[in-house]
C-alpha cells in the first residue's frame, strides 16, 4: 500500500543534541512538507521541498534543517538551536494542484 | 497573523443531529480550501475540498459550503456520528503556490451516543 512512513513514533532527545526524523513515501510525490504541531495550535509549516535538491523555509524553519537527495525521502534534523523542540512532528506530501496532502502517522519529540 | 481560523475550540453534538464546524480566512488569495480530520497522536486525514469556484461540495454525509464575500467556509456533517469525534482542521492553498497549505486551529467535534 503506499503511503507515508514516519519513524520513530516516539523519540526522546536531550538538551543540545541533535536529532532526525525520518520520512519515506512510496506515492510518488513530487512535494513534500514538515508542520509542527503544539496543543491548541494548528499544523505550521517548517520545511517544504517541491523537487529534488530544493527546499524552502516555511513559517517556522528556525532551529530546523532539511535535506531532499532523494524523491522519496525528506528527513529533518532537530538541532540545538531549536528553543523549544518538544511537538508532535508531521511529514506530509502532494501530487499536484490542489494542495491535498497526505500525511505521516507523526514522531512525537521530548527533550528531557 | 493568523490566516485561517476556526474561532471554535470545540462543539458538542448528539448523535444523528448536524455537525456544523466554521471557518473564516483573511488572504483573498486563497482558492483552494480543504478540511482534515485528526484523531489523536495520528496524522490528519484528508476529508472534503472545496475550488473557490464552487460554493458547495457534497461527498455522503459531509458537506462544504463556501462563501467568498464573507471569507467564510463551513463543513456540514449529516448525520453526525460518534465514531466523527476528532479535531477538523480548516486549511486553505493558493493555486499558484498550491504546495503551501495554511491550516486552522482545529476544531474538537465531540459525538455523543
Amino acid at each position: 500500500d503506499g503511503g507515508i512512513t514516519q519513524s520513530p513514533k516516539y523519540l526522546f532527545r536531550k538538551e543540545g543534541q541533535n536529532v532526525t526524523l525520518s520520512c519515506e513515501q512510496n506515492l510518488n510525490h513530487d512535494a513534500m512538507y514538515w508542520y509542527r504541531q503544539d496543543p491548541g495550535q494548528g499544523l505550521r509549516l517548517i520545511y517544504y521541498s517541491q523537487i529534488v535538491n530544493d527546499f524552502q523555509k516555511g513559517d517556522i524553519a528556525e532551529g530546523y534543517s532539511v535535506s531532499r537527495e532523494k524523491k522519496e525521502s525528506f528527513p529533518l534534523t532537530v538541532t540545538s538551536a531549536q528553543k523549544n523542540p518538544t511537538a508532535f512532528y508531521l511529514c506530509a506530501s502532494t501530487k499536484g494542484t490542489g494542495g491535498k496532502a497526505f500525511f505521516g502517522q507523526g514522531t512525537r519529540l521530548t527533550v528531557v | 497573523d493568523q490566516q485561517v481560523k476556526q474561532n471554535s475550540p470545540s462543539l458538542s453534538v448528539q448523535e444523528g443531529r448536524i455537525s456544523i464546524l466554521n471557518c473564516d480566512y483573511t488572504n483573498s488569495m486563497f482558492d483552494y480550501f480543504l478540511w482534515y480530520k485528526k484523531y489523536p497522536a495520528e496524522g490528519p486525514t484528508f476529508l472534503i475540498s472545496i475550488s473557490s469556484i464552487k460554493d458547495k461540495n457534497e461527498d455522503g454525509r459531509f458537506t462544504v459550503f463556501l462563501n467568498k464575500s464573507a471569507k467564510h467556509l463551513s463543513l456540514h456533517i449529516v448525520p453526525s456520528q460518534p465514531g466523527d469525534s476528532a479535531v477538523y482542521f480548516c486549511a486553505a492553498s493558493v493555486g499558484g503556490s498550491n504546495y503551501k497549505l495554511t491550516f486552522g486551529k482545529g476544531t474538537l467535534l465531540t459525538v455523543n451516543p
